[in-house]
């Protein structure tokens, strides 16, 4: 089983609002990601957490603040967002393999007005 | 800087066909490579990785690794219409976990 869940599926927030997307792995992988996604292009790392700690930070700003509550869960809360923040945000999970391959979620659409 | 270069296409080859994708990367040091496939509006699916020179083989994909030349390819036999999607090629910046992606190769398979 190789099945990444996030929630919700869609999002529409204002400038103003605070909103937090979530993500489950249930395949006992250590190594956990955020990624944000515009169209045509790659995705681009945002956050990794090995072990429930923040391993890589890549210069997100601080109106995305990730959260690791336990092994299998994988929060992105959301504030005070720019209508450039529009994206397809994934999250991944890797297993302890010096392979590192990840598994992606179905992602969130987020869209900011 | 490291780096990934892929063809964006769109490459089109007919139902039944071979379908060759391939891609260029800069750092030696790099351990693992993937090809994940994108279906437009849909996330990454991670189809094959390799990390020894050669070819590694799952159905109809293959994938092929040339540390030496810097290059891994993938092969799509007996091409379906199903198989037209964008295809992503990465690779690990070493001892970590970040992926370094190429742009996406746009495949298009003809009925």
């Amino acid at each position: 089983d190789t099945e990444v869940t996030q929630t919700p599926k869609h999002l529409v927030m204002g400038m103003t609002n605070k909103k937090s997307l979530k993500c489950e792995q249930h395949m006992g992988h250590r190594a956990m990601y955020w990624y944000k996604q515009k169209a045509k292009k790659p995705p681009e790392l945002m956050f990794v957490y090995s072990y429930e700690k923040l391993s890589i930070n890549e210069s997100v700003p601080s109106r995305f603040s990730p959260e690791c509550p336990n092994s299998s869960l994988l929060n992105l809360h959301l504030h005070a967002l720019q209508p450039e923040d529009s994206a397809l945000y994934l999250c991944a999970s890797s297993p302890e393999r010096v392979s590192y391959e990840q598994y992606f979620g179905p992602g969130t659409r987020l869209t900011v007005t | 800087q490291k780096e990934v270069e892929q063809n964006s296409g769109p490459l089109s080859v007919p139902e039944g066909a071979i379908a060759s994708l391939n891609c260029t990367y800069s750092d030696r040091g790099s351990q693992s490579f993937f090809w994940y496939r994108q279906y437009s509006g849909k996330s990454p699916e991670l189809i094959m990785f390799i990390y020894s020179n050669g070819d590694k083989e799952d159905g109809r994909f293959t994938a092929q690794l040339n540390k030496a030349s810097q290059y891994v390819s993938l092969l799509i036999r007996d091409s379906q219409p199903s198989d037209s999607a964008t295809y992503l090629c990465a690779f690990n910046a070493g001892n970590n976990r970040k992926l370094i992606w190429g742009l996406g190769t746009s495949l298009a398979v003809n009925p």
